[in-house]
């Protein structure tokens, strides 16, 4: 089953404005990271966020976690054409560094010229 | 930065035969890989683990005998697609995590994908 669930599924917006997408999660977690997926390619990191960590910003992404409520969100701000793609949260199952990460459904974001 | 190379990118093979798919990290050692499948529009779905020198790690619902993985060095790792048949068309996706990687972090560098189409 899907640790992470991402909303919203699918989101358009015109270029420079800022684009968020939220991830919620069922079970602990040690960090919690996003990844990029341009259509019929591999994955690309983004950011992580470890669980003692509330906020953490990368150029224009900012990512926040909220442990309590099991959910993170990814900002982009000043968005670009070229930020079109999918973006996944992915959780490890446990905190060791072996297993496989697990992702959400996604958000294909769609940024408008 | 990390790099795994993936090949094919896309092949096309008969129903009833075998596709091997290769997945190799460029510039540092895996001892551990992944693969996921993914279907069109939908998330990624944790097949296996392979683990250098050692058997597989197979998710539930996965078929060991189907999906025959080998990792017999710290830079590659074969996914073998036996006796393919249609519904396992799919987009087959690598990934491996450095061993010097920051501890904990899990972070995963993937593939380009490799798309599988049987007729």
């Amino acid at each position: 089953s899907q640790q992470g669930e991402e909303d919203p599924q699918a989101l358009s917006i015109q270029e420079g404005e800022n684009a968020t997408m939220n991830c919620s999660y069922k079970t602990s977690i040690n960090n919690l990271q996003w990844y990029r997926q341009n259509s019929g390619r591999g994955l690309v990191h983004l950011i992580l966020i470890r669980s003692n960590e509330r906020e953490k910003h990368s150029g224009r992404l900012r990512v926040t976690l909220d442990t309590s409520k099991k959910s993170s969100s990814l900002l982009i701000t000043a968005s670009r054409a070229a930020d079109t793609a999918s973006y996944f949260c992915a959780t490890a199952k446990t905190g060791g560094g072996a297993d496989g990460l697990t992702f959400g459904k996604g958000t294909h974001l769609i940024i408008q010229p | 930065g990390a790099v795994v190379s993936q090949h094919p990118s896309r092949v096309i093979c008969k129903s009833g035969t075998s596709v091997k798919i290769e997945c190799r990290s460029l510039d540092f050692q895996a001892t551990t890989m992944f693969w996921y499948r993914q279907f069109p529009k939908k998330s990624l779905m944790l097949m296996a683990t392979s683990n250098e020198g050692s058997k597989a790690t197979y998710e539930q619902g996965v078929e060991k005998d189907k999906f025959l993985i080998n990792h017999a060095s710290l830079t590659l790792s074969t996914l073998t697609v036996t006796s393919a048949h249609p519904e396992d068309s799919s987009f087959y996706i690598c990934s491996a995590r450095e061993r010097t990687g920051e501890a904990g972090a899990n972070v995963l560098t993937f593939g380009a994908g490799s798309r599988l189409t049987v007729l």
